[in-house]
């Protein structure tokens, strides 16, 4: 069974641009949420798609956005890109909507800001 | 708002040393509990779950967690580490609620030495 995959591995961008992440979740798996990883904050919760709805959403700018569609997928979006943005951005999905249902994550997105 | 604490950033033993990473967390209702390891280069892989039941789980690895319910502590333990356990290791906690996101502790970083 394919894992978590996330696209692209690698994103080198400048400040003020906008870059697009991309997620497939582990086959039937209908919740994927985000996060950004950095060294001095651990995992940060972006937010958290179920049956192409957001459930939930964290504490960071209307910057950060994403969407889920039919087929579970999910793009996240950061627009107007600023130094602090450069992170590792995390996707992980899970079966379904129960609160004891484990995520499984993906190798993650490195983005890197110039 | 529900936070996660964990007691350690780094911790640093000789292989065949017991291993315990200290959980706490701050919500008092009913919780689902992970543990989740990251080895260098891999992405997150979930260790063990408390859903409910018996307090003491047991993981791959030979790692094992207790719930103490009174002290909201979800602590991680192995009687004998190897090199091979050097990771970074993150708990997690997500309220028995429906739409409640996770919320991961800071980490703890374990360096195994030969």
């Amino acid at each position: 069974k394919a894992g978590v995959t996330q696209t692209p591995r690698y994103l080198i961008k400048t400040r003020g641009q906008q870059v697009t992440l991309s997620c497939s979740p582990i086959s039937g798996h209908r919740s994927v949420s985000w996060y950004q990883q950095t060294p001095g904050q651990g995992l940060q919760f972006l937010f958290e798609y179920f049956s192409e709805t957001q459930r939930n959403k964290g504490n960071f700018p209307g910057r950060f956005s994403g969407r889920q569609f039919s087929n579970s997928r999910s793009e996240m979006n950061v627009s107007t890109l600023e130094l602090g943005d450069s992170a590792l951005y995390l996707c992980a999905s899970s079966r379904g909507g129960g609160s004891n249902q484990p995520q499984h994550f993906g190798d993650g997105t490195r983005l890197s800001i110039l | 708002a529900q936070s996660v604490s964990q007691h350690n950033h780094h911790v640093i033993l000789s292989e065949a040393a017991s291993l315990e990473l200290g959980c706490n967390y701050s919500y008092g209702g009913t919780v689902n509990l992970f543990w989740y390891v990251q080895y260098p280069g891999q992405h997150l892989q979930l260790l063990l779950k408390y859903f409910s039941g018996d307090p003491l789980v047991k993981g791959i690895k030979g790692f094992e967690a207790e719930f103490i319910k009174s002290k909201f502590s979800f602590n991680l333990r192995k009687p004998s580490v190897q090199w091979s356990d050097t990771a970074e290791y993150f708990c997690a906690v997500r309220r028995d609620n429906y739409g409640q996101n996770f919320v991961f502790g800071p980490g703890t970083r374990l360096s195994v030495l030969p």
